[in-house]
């Protein structure tokens, strides 16, 4: 199975700073059809995780843009600027390149 | 607006089966795959697989294959995920959520998701 490995595992940002979390992947999410399917989630306490970014880099509906995805086949990043309160949760990425689907184990986000 | 409402927590024997429900409104329900994730604090989230809603073909994570089985009732826009022959470690929070059609350009991704529904497994 592929292995996607998030860092830091929890990061403190005050607010209004900038946050970056890695996720890199145990082989390329490059499908053969030469797109790469990687998208990131943020589960905010108590509630079930929500969309941010599909395949690499695209904000899904509603999403603002200091959130911006980045990265090509082993390696991901998630960039989220001018944190604010409601930023505040676990990120996960989700690979759907290769069966079976797997998710990295989170970067809990919180408030210095 | 898109909902998925999962029906509610539930406690079961082990050796015993259990079925959640997962009902879809504010859209189009066979537009749509619906994908089951489980999540728990030591393995984190896990991808169970889906169900084509139109068809009702299932594509499963060889891991759950013989644990889950997903179905459909199209008439109610409701999905469904039996567990079965359950242990401790199916005591989880299951989520269900909606995904995209089209793999090739929606990369399958999962846009809207269910309250979950939580499983505990005991004696």
């Amino acid at each position: 199975d592929v292995v996607l490995t998030q860092t830091p595992v929890s990061l403190l940002i005050s607010l209004g700073g900038q946050a970056s979390i890695s996720c890199r992947s145990s082989q390329s999410l490059v499908h053969s059809n030469g797109n790469t399917y990687l998208h990131w989630y943020l589960q905010k306490p108590g509630q079930s995780p929500q969309l941010l970014i599909y395949q690499v880099s695209n904000r899904f509906s509603g999403i603002p843009d200091r959130f911006s995805g980045s990265g090509s086949g082993t390696d991901f990043t998630l960039k989220i600027s001018r944190v604010e309160p409601e930023d505040l949760g676990v990120y996960y990425c989700l690979q759907r390149t290769h069966n079976p689907y797997t998710f990295g184990a989170g970067t809990k986000l919180e408030l210095k | 607006q898109v909902q998925l409402q999962q029906s509610g927590a539930e406690l079961a024997k082990p050796g015993s089966s259990v079925k959640i429900s997962c009902k879809a409104s504010g859209y189009t329900f066979t537009s749509y795959y619906i994908s089951w994730i489980k999540q728990t604090t030591g393995q984190g989230l896990e991808y169970i697989g889906y169900i084509n809603t139109g068809s009702g073909g299932t594509n499963y994570n060889e891991k759950f294959k013989g644990k889950a089985t997903l179905t459909v009732d199209k008439s109610s826009s409701t999905a469904f995920m039996q567990l079965s022959s359950l242990t401790p470690d199916d005591s989880a929070v299951y989520y269900c959520a909606r995904e995209r059609k089209n793999y090739y350009y929606s990369g399958g991704v999962m846009d809207a998701w269910g309250q979950g529904a939580s499983v505990t497994v005991s004696s």
